[in-house]
């Protein structure tokens, strides 16, 4: 069966300091990928996506890029985080339409 | 494009019924929906595609009118455990092009109280 793993949990980084968020699916091949983020009580905000090794879609300019190093693994990433990069950042894979969700990272900037 | 969902928020007793609705300004080939439990991850609930296609899971039922492109979530006889945030998630066509981009709407907070 197919799971995916999303780490860490929850994370705490000073303004200024670097994130990496990484996922990985196992259990399928060639998903397509997508990062989201979440702010407090608010709905899902698609940052990227991915349908490729190397292939990276970005629908919101920001702070933060993403990369697919291997198939089944997508990295979040920043170089200086923001106040505002605070938030619940879910990663998703979908295969033949239905997408199913990490179990996040609750990251707070201070 | 974002859907739109309507109500943002609805509160129920339960045993109420409740309807939602996700609305998208393009031609639709599928929609899905997910339910948020709070501070969880979204759980995909069902999907629907072209032809006007009824699904259910539970008490919890969904049709699809791509004529209009609208899709309404039924909550019948609502239950504590139905508490959480829907979203819709439409697809603008089959895969694998047109379901790449997975862009939900902004969620409907359902609160079932005793």
């Amino acid at each position: 069966s197919q799971t995916i793993h999303q780490w860490p949990a929850t994370l705490v980084q000073p303004v200024g300091s670097p994130l990496s968020l990484e996922c990985t699916v196992e259990g399928t091949s060639n998903p397509n990928l997508y990062w989201y983020r979440q702010a407090a009580g608010r709905g899902l905000q698609l940052l990227f996506y991915s349908v490729g090794i190397g292939q990276i879609s970005s629908e919101v300019p920001q702070n933060l890029s993403a990369s697919r190093p291997q198939d089944r693994q997508f990295i979040l990433s920043s170089k200086k985080l923001l106040l505002s990069d605070s938030g619940f950042y879910l990663c998703a894979w979908s295969v033949k339409v239905v997408a199913f969700f990490g179990q996040g990272t609750r990251l707070t900037v201070v | 494009q974002q859907p739109v969902q309507s109500p943002q928020a609805v509160i129920l007793r339960e045993g109420e019924d409740a309807v939602i609705n996700c609305s998208s300004s393009k031609a639709l080939y599928s929609v899905h929906w997910y339910r948020q439990k709070h501070g969880e991850a979204p759980v995909f609930l069902m999907i629907l595609l072209k032809g006007g296609e009824q699904k259910g899971h539970e008490k919890i039922s969904a049709s699809f009118n791509e004529k209009k492109q609208q899709s309404s979530l039924y909550l019948t006889a609502s239950q504590l455990s139905y508490s959480g945030t829907y979203f819709c998630g439409p697809l603008e066509g089959p895969p694998p092009g047109g379901s790449e981009k997975l862009v939900f709407g902004k969620g409907t907070k359902l609160t079932v109280n005793p």
